[in-house]
């Protein structure tokens, strides 16, 4: 059974681009959840999309934002890159909401400079 | 504020020598707690989820324990190759479906 997959491994951008980040849930999984990992805050919650629905969102400015399709991929998209966006952005997938066990991906490394 | 606290930030441990790394919470609302691994450089993976007081679950040579205020994760007679990071997190009614995760404890076992 395949895992989460995330693309791509690695990004290098300058300051002020736009990234797109993308993530394939577990099949059969329709839940997939953000999360950006800094050494210095951690893991924090982006937000949570469900049936190609926002269902939570945690405490980052306007420039990130993600959807969901109707095959349950999911993308996020920081625009106007910061230096401080540089970060591992994880993705989780699990069967539904309400469903308490999530599993990540091997997350996307974003370097900004 | 919810909030999970994660000690000690390091541990050092010789091959064979058992120790405890801890979680502690203060939430409102607590709906499970999850233990997760993470190797550097990849994603968390799961371990363990614990839903109520006095609830235990065993994995090898992990053993996860809660407690009203606290979790537990017991590591006996450890290998080399349970040098990782271990995550600790809660998922709250009031944050509906985050994870709130403590910072982690980084695991060295040497041979």
């Amino acid at each position: 059974k395949a895992g989460v997959t995330q693309t791509p491994r690695y990004l290098i951008k300058t300051r002020g681009q736009q990234v797109t980040l993308s993530c394939s849930p577990i099949s059969g999984h329709r839940s997939v959840s953000w999360y950006q990992q800094t050494p210095g805050q951690g893991l924090q919650f982006l937000f949570e999309y469900f049936s190609e629905t926002q269902r939570n969102k945690g405490n980052f400015p306007g420039r990130f934002s993600g959807r969901q399709f109707s095959n349950s991929r999911s993308e996020m998209n920081v625009s106007t890159l910061e230096l401080g966006d540089s970060a591992l952005y994880l993705c989780a997938s699990s069967l539904a909401p309400s469903n308490t066990e999530a599993f990540f991906g091997q997350g996307t490394r974003l370097t900004v400079v | 504020e919810d909030q999970v606290t994660q000690s000690p930030e390091a541990l050092r441990l010789q091959e064979g020598e058992s120790s405890s790394l801890n979680c502690s919470y203060t939430v409102s609302g607590l709906r499970g707690l999850f233990w997760y691994r993470q190797d550097p450089g990849k994603g968390p993976e799961f371990l363990f989820t614990l839903y109520s007081a006095g609830e235990e679950k065993e994995k090898e040579r992990l053993k996860a324990t809660l407690t009203k205020k606290e979790s537990f994760l017991h590591i006996t007679a450890p290998k080399p190759e349970d040098s990782a990071t271990y995550l600790c997190a809660v998922k709250v009614n009031q944050a509906g479906t985050a994870l709130i995760f403590g910072k982690g404890t980084t695991l060295s076992v040497s041979s």
